[in-house]
């Protein structure tokens, strides 16, 4: 069965403490794999899409890379207005654009 | 801002109830994604359209229903409202395959 699975559910760290949020999947062939940001209330916000093994993307102070079975979502030296549910969502070969969703980590950062 | 845009941006009802949401797309996309999310809860596919034809659906109820018109705004109609209804309803847009969400609808169902 084609699963989405994030981890870990939360994540608390202190201002310019850096880390990695994890998305693992497993799907028939990927086409391609996306990040969002979500805040409390609001629409997810595009962050980035990822195709192929290998492939890095960076935005500010985060860094999505992709592998054959995971997606990290590294953040740099956080600030307290990174805090947010980050998404990661999958796009099967075999779908057409229908996404399949992990369930979200929470990130908080405090000052 | 995305430029995708829904209304309205809260509705309260009472059980029973009908109602409308309504989303309109990035300039451009032919794609129109609906999404339910529900308290701490992930986001539920509902049903896609593509160019004024249903493309995919999700877990869709069948007292839920959408359209999209040929200026490309699509609308959710939900009817026979329950309390479990009460969530946020999400509209997405897409050109290809990366997917812009609007703000949202809040429906509180009493």
């Amino acid at each position: 069965e084609d699963q989405v699975t994030q981890s870990p559910e939360a994540l608390r760290l202190q201002e310019g403490e850096s880390s990695s949020l994890n998305c693992s999947y497993t799907v028939s062939g990927l086409r391609g794999l996306f990040w969002y940001r979500q805040d409390p209330g609001k629409g997810p916000e595009f962050l980035f899409t990822l195709y192929s093994a290998g492939e890095e993307k960076e935005k500010e102070r985060l860094k999505a890379t992709l592998t054959k079975k995971e997606s990290f979502l590294h953040i740099t030296a956080p600030k307290p207005e990174d805090s947010a549910t980050y998404l990661c969502a999958v796009h099967p070969r075999y779908s057409n654009y229908q996404l399949i969703w992990g369930a979200g980590t929470k990130l908080i950062i405090k000052p | 801002d995305s430029g995708v845009t829904q209304t309205p941006k809260h509705l309260i009802t009472a059980t029973g109830q009908r109602v409308t949401l309504r989303c309109s797309p990035r300039s451009g996309d032919l794609s129109v994604y609906w999404y339910q999310q529900s308290l701490d809860q992930g986001l539920q596919f509902l049903i896609q359209y593509y160019n004024g034809e249903e493309r995919a659906k999700g877990n869709i109820l069948e007292r839920f229903s959408a359209q999209q018109f040929p200026d490309l705004h699509s609308e959710l109609n939900l009817s026979s409202l329950e309390l479990g209804d009460s969530a946020l309803y999400f509209c997405a847009s897409s050109e290809s395959d990366t997917q812009y969400f609007g703000p949202g609808t809040r429906l509180t169902v009493l």
